[in-house]
């Protein structure tokens, strides 16, 4: 149960777009289509941004997109905006019935 | 709306038991799988365990097999989790989290119960 591989930062100015790799193996993330993302503002709890590698729920800026080929799945935020700075996570279905998260990424917008 | 509420945390010295309780609302309890999730002081999300909705099918991340026991009270609408001979890399914030259904994802999460191992 390795955890998947995140950039620890990634950044850009307000109104660009940003891409976020999560990359796992053929055991979670290239072997079932159930990865989620998730924001985390500092002292709150993680919010669900993306589940099922491209599903948005209700509530959340259609700006924030998922995707996956192989064994990597990225999130994508375009038009960044200030309130868009905080941690991202990555989490996967595994083959053996449990999750693993990503190391997270901190999104900064200069 | 959704509302999951944490408690049990607090100081706890190395070696002791504790266990922490999860207390959901504003959904159907007896219909969801439920989820612990924990984050050490400055660290990233660490995935514990899964309990299925009726209690009888569970899954722990192998870092934790043996030592957590997760466990639930549908009558109650309680989550719980039980932590056995508890370290100081023990010492994390505690997540109790909805499962998806029928989307298999986490998709709501409680506000965390500190807890922090040390003599």
């Amino acid at each position: 149960q390795s955890a998947l591989t995140q950039p620890a930062s990634v950044s850009g100015s307000p109104g660009q777009s940003i891409t976020i790799s999560c990359t796992g193996t053929s055991s979670d993330v290239g072997g079932y289509d159930y990865v989620s993302w998730f924001q985390q503002h500092p002292g709150k709890a993680p919010e669900l941004m993306i589940y099922e590698v491209t599903n948005r729920p209700s509530g959340v800026p259609d700006r924030f997109s998922g995707s996956k080929s192989a064994n990597t799945a990225s999130l994508t935020i375009s038009g960044l905006q200030a309130e868009d700075e905080a941690d991202y996570y990555c989490s996967s279905y595994t083959h053996s019935n449990t999750w693993v998260f990503g190391g997270g990424t901190k999104v900064t917008v200069l | 709306q959704v509302q999951l509420v944490e408690s049990g945390g607090g100081v706890v010295q190395p070696g002791r038991s504790l266990r922490l309780s999860c207390t959901a609302s504003g959904f159907t309890f007896t219909a969801y799988p439920m989820h612990w999730v924990r984050q050490a002081p400055g660290k990233g999300l660490e995935w514990l365990a899964v309990l299925s909705h009726d209690g009888n099918t569970y899954y722990y991340a192998d870092s934790v097999k043996g030592r957590f026991t997760i466990s639930r009270d549908n009558s109650k609408n309680t989550l719980y989790l039980h932590i056995n001979t508890l370290r100081p890399e023990d010492t994390a914030v505690y997540y109790c989290a909805r499962g998806g259904v029928p989307s298999v994802t986490i998709d709501s999460w409680g506000q965390g119960a500190p807890v922090t191992v040390s003599s």
